[in-house]
């Protein structure tokens, strides 16, 4: 079975810092995986995902995620956080044999500070 | 504009009250699924469905119906409501395409008295 930690259930950051918010997974065979984010009272937004190929992964917002095949990791960063960048952002995994059900992380808080 | 849409964003009800929550995609996506998000516990899977009459348990399906008569629709039945259900629940859809990204309504918060 496939499964997702997010270790961290909060990230703080200044205004202007890097940030990285970490993502590590378990899944048989080759990963499909992807970066969501929730804003206050509204749904996941979906930002970016990786199937195959770069293991740089560039997404909305100015966000990238850098996937690591043997840290089974997939980490969320940006270069220069932004106060509304303040949310709580999702890693979820798929299994590239064909299932749709994917698995979320129980996400992290990112509260970035003026 | 793409979206899916959950209907009603907030509602309280009582212990045994038999209540559905609507979603609606207009994507023409075969699959859809539903999630209850609780704090500390993140996205956990109800029920989803593949296509049109074909549904299937997700992770925690227990009180919980769901029904696929159109592809457009799918909603979440709760046949008599326990406040242990009061959660944040969201309909997702996607294409039924390996590796596709999914598309969440904007969530219906229950609270189950």
């Amino acid at each position: 079975a496939q499964s997702v930690a997010q270790p961290e259930d909060q990230v703080n950051v200044a205004e202007g810092n890097p940030l990285t918010v970490k993502c590590t997974y378990s899944v048989s065979g080759n990963p499909y995986l992807f970066w969501y984010v929730q804003y206050p009272n509204r749904g996941l937004q979906f930002l970016l995902k990786y199937i195959t190929g770069d293991n740089l992964v560039k997404g909305s917002y100015g966000f990238e995620a850098e996937f690591n095949k043997s840290q089974t990791s997939f980490h969320l960063k940006k270069p220069s956080a932004l106060v509304s960048d303040s949310a709580l952002y999702f890693c979820a995994v798929l299994p590239s044999g064909g299932s749709y059900i994917p698995t979320f992380g129980r996400g992290t808080s990112l509260i970035v500070h003026p | 504009e793409a979206q899916v849409t959950q209907n009603p964003r907030y509602l309280i009800t009582v212990t045994g009250k038999k209540l559905t929550v609507t979603c609606s995609q207009n994507m023409n996506h075969e699959y859809m699924s539903w999630y209850r998000q609780d704090p500390g516990l993140g996205l956990r899977q109800i029920y989803y469905s593949m296509n049109v009459e074909v549904t299937d348990k997700g992770d925690v399906p227990e009180g919980y119906k769901v029904s696929r008569k159109e592809k457009r629709n799918f909603p979440l039945i709760l046949e008599s409501p326990s406040p242990n259900q009061t959660s944040l629940y969201f309909c997702a859809s996607s294409l039924r395409l390996s590796g596709t990204e999914a598309f969440f309504g904007q969530g219906t918060r229950l609270t189950v008295v």
